[in-house]
């Protein structure tokens, strides 16, 4: 399997919803990231995971909360969002979060919130 | 700081016509260069990377260190050529550009 995958595709929530989002990855990889995509802007880099630890939290608000239960699974908790964080959100890995690997990237989940 | 810069939002060739979409990069140290390409409705893939030095769909990048660019050229664009083109900086993070928008016209 040489897929990232992402579940839900499309979520809609209120700004007072609490939602996650969820990636899984069975190439075992053992890097995952989280970026947020605004329509025609490139992925900005929101969290990098390595060896199931949190290694860069790019200065994200505490609304969003990475979790990495275990090496395939990378989840977004989301609470209290602005209807700004509407974008698509993609997650990503890698073998290692050492610059020369490829990031494999998964379908993205559209998010809306109203 | 690393940054990566294309100067061009959209680029618009024909048929056949040669392309060149250019990228520049900024890092202190011995840089890690990668194309990625997003078509329409699919996810963001990898087209190739500078290390590896091969030829993916036709489309060739050499890194040039002298003048930091790592331009993604291929010589005979072709109309499935059409999608967001991002070079990145691979560093303490990925670091993409911008993003091209290449269009091919018939």
């Amino acid at each position: 399997d040489t897929e990232v995958t992402q579940t839900p595709k499309h979520l809609v929530m209120g700004m007072t919803n609490k939602k996650s989002l969820k990636c899984e990855q069975h190439m075992g990889h053992r890097a995952m990231y989280w970026y947020k995509q605004k329509a025609k802007k490139p992925p900005e880099l929101m969290f990098v995971y390595s060896y199931e630890k949190l290694s860069i939290n790019e200065s994200v608000p505490s609304r969003f909360s990475p979790e990495c239960p275990n090496s395939s699974l990378l989840n977004l908790h989301l609470h209290a969002l602005q209807p700004e964080d509407s974008a698509l959100y993609l997650c990503a890995s890698s073998q290692a979060s050492t610059e020369i690997y490829e990031q494999y990237f998964g379908p993205g989940t559209r998010l809306t919130v109203t | 700081a690393q940054r990566v810069t294309q100067p061009e939002k959209l680029l618009s060739v024909f048929k056949g016509a040669p392309v060149e979409l250019k990228c520049n990069y900024s890092y202190s140290g011995s840089p890690e260069l990668f194309w990625y390409v997003q078509y329409s409705r699919q996810r963001l893939q990898l087209l190739l990377r500078h290390i590896s030095r091969e030829s993916i769909k036709g489309f060739t990048a050499d890194l040039n260190k002298g003048e930091t660019s790592f331009h993604l050229k291929k010589p005979f664009a072709q109309e499935e050529d059409s999608a967001m083109y991002y070079c990145a900086l691979g560093g303490n993070k990925l670091t993409f550009g911008t993003g091209t928008q290449l269009k091919v016209e018939l």
